[in-house]
């Protein structure tokens, strides 16, 4: 049963701490993407990578946001420090990238953070 | 600037009648375009697809239609269910879908039994 596997599901965590959310793609994906969904602004793309190669990172905060695949089984998004408005699910998905295939998606990790 | 806009955070109806979903884009580079669905605490999954090069595409009870033109897309269920209440998620990608997934905010349907 290939699926995405996202941990941890959730975390509460105060502000000012470090939060790192931790994806394994699906085996054999090469392309990972990380989202962040909220209310107001539905499924933001943060960053992805290909090949292990960070592809757009365009949509994360620089300042305190970073992503890594260490290698091709794990992809790592840390927040440090964390702010209160982080607070949201973020969710990994992986796809083999190829004409016309779809994303998959991990169940996501909801952070709150107080 | 959103390139893709989900203009209807929610719809309802009633079940056993059609349910219409919209999208709209502006990126002309876009050309494979998506649909999810996604129940609460889970994480999105993949409902349909089509490619630039088909202005229609079916599966069971979902059809999605692709306008160019006009940069539109639709999905229609019929019948609706109430397992079909979820929010409904519209994504676009380039290159055949090799490049990242830009999605819209969503629309939540709600079908009444």
């Amino acid at each position: 049963d290939a699926r995405v596997t996202q941990t941890p599901r959730h975390k509460v965590t105060e502000m000012g701490q470090e939060v790192t959310m931790r994806c394994q793609p699906i085996l054999g994906h090469n392309t990972v993407f990380w989202y962040r969904q909220t209310m107001m602004q539905g499924l933001e793309l943060l960053a992805y990578f290909r090949n292990r190669a960070p592809l757009d990172d365009s949509g994360m905060p620089k300042d305190r946001f970073s992503a890594e695949m260490p290698d091709a089984t794990l992809a790592t998004l840390k927040i440090q420090p964390s702010e209160p408005r982080d607070s949201a699910v973020y969710f990994c998905a992986s796809v083999l990238s190829h004409l016309n295939t779809e994303a998959f998606f991990g169940q996501g990790t909801r952070l709150t953070v107080v | 600037d959103q390139q893709v806009k989900q203009n209807s955070p929610s719809l309802s109806v009633q079940e056993g009648r059609i349910s219409i979903l919209n999208c709209d884009y502006t990126n002309s580079m876009f050309d494979y375009f998506l649909w999810y669905k996604k129940y609460p605490a889970e994480g999105p999954t993949f409902l349909i697809s089509i490619s630039s090069i088909k202005d229609k595409n079916e599966d069971g009870r979902f059809t999605v239609f692709l306008n160019k033109s006009a940069k539109h897309l639709s999905l229609h269920i019929v019948p609706s269910q109430p397992g079909d209440s979820a929010v409904y998620f519209c994504a676009a990608s380039g290159k055949g879908g090799s490049e990242k997934l830009v999605f819209g905010k969503g629309t939540k349907l709600t079908v009444n039994p």
